[in-house]
């Protein structure tokens, strides 16, 4: 079945930092991928998706390619702010239901 | 533009006793949402999926009879905790799906505290 795999948290960086956060899934098919954020206490917000290999989500500063030859859609950012951290879920989507990751805890200190 | 509200954002009720729970896409309509469950430091966890007009699908696990899903409009869909105790206080978070290709988006939660 599928399934997505995160890299474990947490995440703990300097404010301007580069960040990677990586997610590799297994499907079968041709899944849509997103990477949703949870602030503290709130639901999830799309961040950035991807529909088809070779597609580049953005959104915000953070990017992520949709890699089929590696089966992964890793996250990055350039230069973290505080205000960045929250919990980060990598899902794919199939047959409209969506699998997440366990989600990486993020942290951004001043 | 798509928006999903929940009502109400937190609840504590004796147990025993039903909440219901809202969840409204405002502007768009939505022929499916979903409802998940999220422990805390968790993944979400999806329960069930609420399709207008007809019977939810509930995932394997999820006692129907006890979490009752009603989706009445293309705007509306309902989780009703029936008899709650306890062990079902958590945080649900309802989605709405939209779009081509299809994507899903959440609302805030609903903070269910079972005494």
């Amino acid at each position: 079945g599928n399934s997505v795999t995160q890299m474990e948290g947490p995440v703990t960086l300097s404010e301007e930092a580069f960040l990677t956060i990586n997610c590799t899934y297994t499907a079968t098919g041709y899944p849509s991928l997103f990477w949703y954020v949870q602030y503290p206490g709130e639901g999830l917000q799309l961040l950035l998706k991807a529909t088809k290999a070779d597609d580049k989500g953005s959104n915000k500063g953070f990017e992520a390619t949709y890699r089929k030859e590696t089966t992964s859609f890793h996250l990055e950012k350039g230069s973290v702010q505080v205000s960045d951290s929250a919990v980060y879920f990598c899902a794919l989507q199939g047959a409209q239901k969506l699998v997440f990751g366990q989600g990486t805890r993020l942290t951004i200190n001043p | 533009g798509a928006v999903v509200s929940q009502h109400p954002s937190w609840v504590i009720c004796k147990s025993g006793t039903s909440v219901k729970i809202e969840c409204r896409s405002l502007d768009f309509q939505a022929t499916t949402m979903f409802w998940y469950r999220q422990f805390p430091k968790q993944s979400l966890m999806l329960m069930a999926t609420s399709n207008e007009g007809s019977k939810a699908t509930y995932e394997q696990g999820v006692e129907k009879d006890k979490f009752l899903i009603n989706h009445a409009s293309l705007t509306l869909s309902t989780l009703t905790v029936t008899s709650a105790h306890p062990e079902d206080s958590s945080f649900y978070i309802c989605s709405a799906v939209s779009g081509v290709p299809e994507t899903q988006y959440f609302g805030p939660g609903t903070r269910l505290l079972v005494l």
